[in-house]
C-alpha cells in the first residue's frame, strides 16, 4: 500500500511569510506525528495526534507553529511569520493506535530566505 | 524526561569490517528503543526495535542491537558491513505510556572500499 506522503517536497519562502505543510498518513493509521530535522538540532518531536484525543503539542517551539488534523486523516503544519531558523526538513510519521512503530514520510525541505 | 546520546557523529569503516554504533539513553521509566536508518536523499526507515522479551534484536540485513538495562545502552552492531550500509543511523527512545520518539543526533556511517 501507499506510504506516508508529504507535500510539497521542497518549499522556499521569504522571511515573514506563512507556510503550510501537508501530510497524508497511511490509511488506517490513527496516530500521526510531526518532527523537525535541522542541522545542529537533530530530529525534534513537534506534535502528536491520536484519534479524537487532544494533541500533544509539547514539542512546538513557539506559538508561530500550529497543526491540525481534519477528519482523522490529513494533517497540516502551519508556520506563521517564518524565520530563518525555521529552515529544516519537516517529517511526518504515522502508526497504528497502540503501536510503537512509526512510518515516516519523505519530508518537506523548508528554506526561509 | 528521556534523552538519547549518540556519541559518534561519524564512523568510517572499511568494507567487510565489523562496526558498532553506540547509543545510550536516560529515563526514569521503562522505555522502548529503536534504530532508524536514513539512506542518502531518502526518508527514515525502521531498522530494528526493542519492545520487550529478548534483549537481542536483529534486522533482516544483518544488523543487531542489544538492550542493556544496567548500562542504559542499545548499541547497533554488524559483523561485516557493505558499501550499501553507508547511511545515517538514528537511535530513538519512546517512554512507556507515550508514543513520541526522542531521537539521538545520529551517526553517519561511511563504508569505504
Amino acid at each position: 500500500g501507499a506510504g506516508v506522503s508529504q507535500s510539497p517536497s521542497n518549499k522556499v519562502t521569504e522571511k515573514g511569510k506563512d507556510v503550510e505543510l501537508r501530510c497524508d498518513p497511511i490509511s488506517g493509521h490513527t496516530a500521526l506525528y510531526w518532527y523537525r530535522q535541522s542541522l545542529g538540532q537533530g530530529l525534534e518531536f513537534l506534535i502528536y495526534f491520536q484519534g479524537n484525543s487532544a494533541p500533544d503539542k509539547s514539542g512546538l517551539p513557539s506559538d508561530r507553529f500550529s497543526a491540525e488534523r481534519t477528519g482523522g486523516s490529513v494533517s497540516t503544519l502551519t508556520i506563521q511569520r517564518t524565520q530563518q531558523e525555521d529552515s529544516a526538513v519537516y517529517l511526518c510519521a504515522s502508526s497504528f493506535p497502540g503501536n510503537h512503530e512509526q512510518y515516516f514520510g519523505p519530508g518537506t525541505r523548508l528554506t526561509v530566505t | 524526561a528521556q534523552s538519547v546520546t549518540q556519541l559518534d557523529s561519524q564512523v568510517p569503516v572499511f568494507e567487510e569490517a565489523p562496526v558498532e554504533l553506540r547509543c545510550n539513553y536516560s529515563s526514569s521509566v521503562s522505555v522502548y528503543l529503536f534504530w532508524y536508518v536514513q539512506y542518502p536523499n531518502q526518508g527514515l526507515q525502521l531498522l530494528l526495535k526493542y519492545l520487550s522479551g529478548s534483549t537481542l534484536v536483529e534486522s533482516i540485513n544483518g544488523f543487531e542491537a542489544e538492550f542493556n538495562k544496567s548500562q542504559t545502552s542499545f548499541h547497533l552492531r554488524k559483523p561485516s558491513v557493505h558499501i550499501s550500509d553507508t547511511a545515517e543511523y538514528f537511535c530513538a527512545v519512546s517512554a512507556s505510556g507515550t508514543y513520541k520518539y526522542i531521537f539521538g543526533t545520529g551517526t553517519r556511517l561511511k563504508v569505504l572500499a
